[in-house]
């Protein structure tokens, strides 16, 4: 079984200023774990994904993800936040090979992020 | 670049009609998948396909979901009989391997 749980319903952040937003996940198998992108009126754009590779993991638009396993975390960080960051956040697991529910992605609630200039 | 295409962007229909939700897939990927999500709540698996079967299903999938590719190109969501809690964004997602999957922009479903 695998679960997903994002600690922030709602983010807000200052333009500029640094971006986090925080998940943790559940897994029986080694997962793989992905952070996507929706906004508004728009459909889910994949932002970074990790799988088994380096623990900290480089995405589109300045986002990075660090992998922590004994801590079973992957927070989503930026330096500074744009006000085009503005959006909602999937935290998603998906199990690697050897998982009966390969290709089966499990989401997070979502986050909002809110940019203020 | 390619994407997932999906139509029709919001569908309203009046509970007890069939309706037919349509997704394009990125042209070289071979596994299909439909998400829903029920407003406010977190986007769902519902079904993956691959080798024109279905390879896993959910709960929430049952007699009165179907999915088919009934060309080389589209892969379709069927509700027969709609309910007012089908009522959600149903997101078509698509991959070449089993670990990345590529979304549509989503098809906004209303059951009245």
């Amino acid at each position: 079984a695998q679960s997903v749980t994002q600690l922030d319903s709602h983010v807000s952040v200052s333009e500029g200023t640094p971006v986090l937003l925080r998940c943790n996940y559940s897994s029986s198998y080694s997962p793989s774990l992905f952070w996507y992108v929706q906004h508004p009126n728009k459909g889910l754009q994949l932002l970074l994904k990790y799988t088994s590779a380096a623990t900290l993991v480089k995405g589109i638009n300045g986002f990075e993800a660090e992998f922590k396993k004994s801590e079973t975390s992957f927070h989503l960080t930026k330096p500074s936040a744009h006000m085009s960051d503005a959006a909602e956040y999937f935290c998603v697991v998906s199990p690697s090979s050897g998982g009966t529910s390969y290709g089966k992605l499990t989401f997070g609630q979502g986050t909002i992020l809110t940019v203020h200039p | 670049e390619p994407e997932v295409t999906q139509t029709p962007s919001h569908q309203v229909t009046q509970m007890g009609q069939e309706v037919i939700l349509h997704c394009v897939p990125i042209s070289n990927h071979l596994y299909f998948y439909w998400y829903r999500q029920i407003l406010g709540q977190k986007v769902e698996f519902l079904v993956s396909f691959y080798n024109n079967e279905i390879s896993e299903k959910s709960e929430i999938f049952d007699d009165q979901f179907s999915v088919e590719r009934p060309d080389g190109s589209n892969f379709t969501l069927k509700i027969r009989s709609t309910k007012l809690e089908d009522s959600a964004m149903y997101f078509c997602a698509s991959s070449d391997v089993l670990d990345t999957q590529y979304f549509g922009p989503g098809t906004r479903l209303t059951v009245l």
